[in-house]
């Protein structure tokens, strides 16, 4: 069964810092992986999706990584800004049709 | 409009009760997805209709939970005698396509409360 896992639960930042999100999956038989944005209250905002054949995408200030054989992605934020502050998720498309998430990262940038 | 839009925002009904909600797609997308997102977790797949059929509805709950989409564009959720544990948020999905290249777009989502 495919699992989906975010880490850390939650991170606050000093506006302008570099920083790094991490997700896993427990089975490489991924066909993508997708980035969101999350605002309260709010749906889901795509960020960047990366095939599976591909191992990174990129995208103004964020660069999603993909390596698919140890089950991980990074989605890297450059010089963070508090109006990127929002809940970050993983999803990985998995067998079927089934699209996995992960809990999300609580992202606080502080100003 | 543009984006996905779902209806209506907020419904708050009282246990055992039906209700029905409902998600427009961008037009043109053949794929759409339901999930449901408890506080605090990431959304959770409940179903997948590719047209106007149900490719995959293994994510369902129990058989108080179904969903049509008749014409292969709006889709509606259809929940029976609810229960207080079907609060939520219900989020509809769309995709130009499936596998590989599905970029999923996102409604603002269905805020459920059952009393």
């Amino acid at each position: 069964k495919q699992e989906v896992t975010q880490i850390p639960a939650a991170l606050s930042v000093p506006e302008g810092e570099n920083l790094v999100l991490n997700c896993s999956f427990t089975d490489s038989a991924i066909y993508n992986l997708q980035w969101f944005r999350q605002d309260p209250g709010k749906g889901l905002t795509s960020l960047l999706l990366i095939q599976s054949s591909q191992r990174e995408q990129t995208s103004g200030r964020l660069n999603a990584s993909l390596d698919k054989s140890s089950g991980r992605s990074t989605l890297y934020i450059a010089a963070s800004q508090p109006g990127d502050s929002a809940t970050y998720l993983c999803a990985v498309g998995a067998g079927g049709f089934k699209t996995i998430f992960g809990a999300g990262t609580r992202l606080f940038v502080k100003a | 409009g543009a984006g996905v839009s779902q209806t209506p925002s907020n419904k708050v009904t009282e246990k055992g009760k039906y209700v029905e909600l409902r998600c427009d797609p961008i037009s043109g997308h053949t794929a759409l997805y339901w999930y449901r997102q408890s506080l605090g977790q990431g959304p959770e797949f409940l179903i997948y209709f590719q047209g106007t059929g149900a490719a995959d509805d293994s994510g369902l709950p129990n058989d108080r939970f179904f969903a049509v989409r008749p014409e292969g564009s709006v889709s509606t959720l259809k929940i029976q005698r609810t229960e207080r544990g079907d609060s939520a948020v219900y989020l509809c999905a769309s995709s130009l396509a499936s596998g590989a290249y599905n970029e999923q777009f996102f409604g603002p989502g269905t805020r459920l409360t059952v009393l």
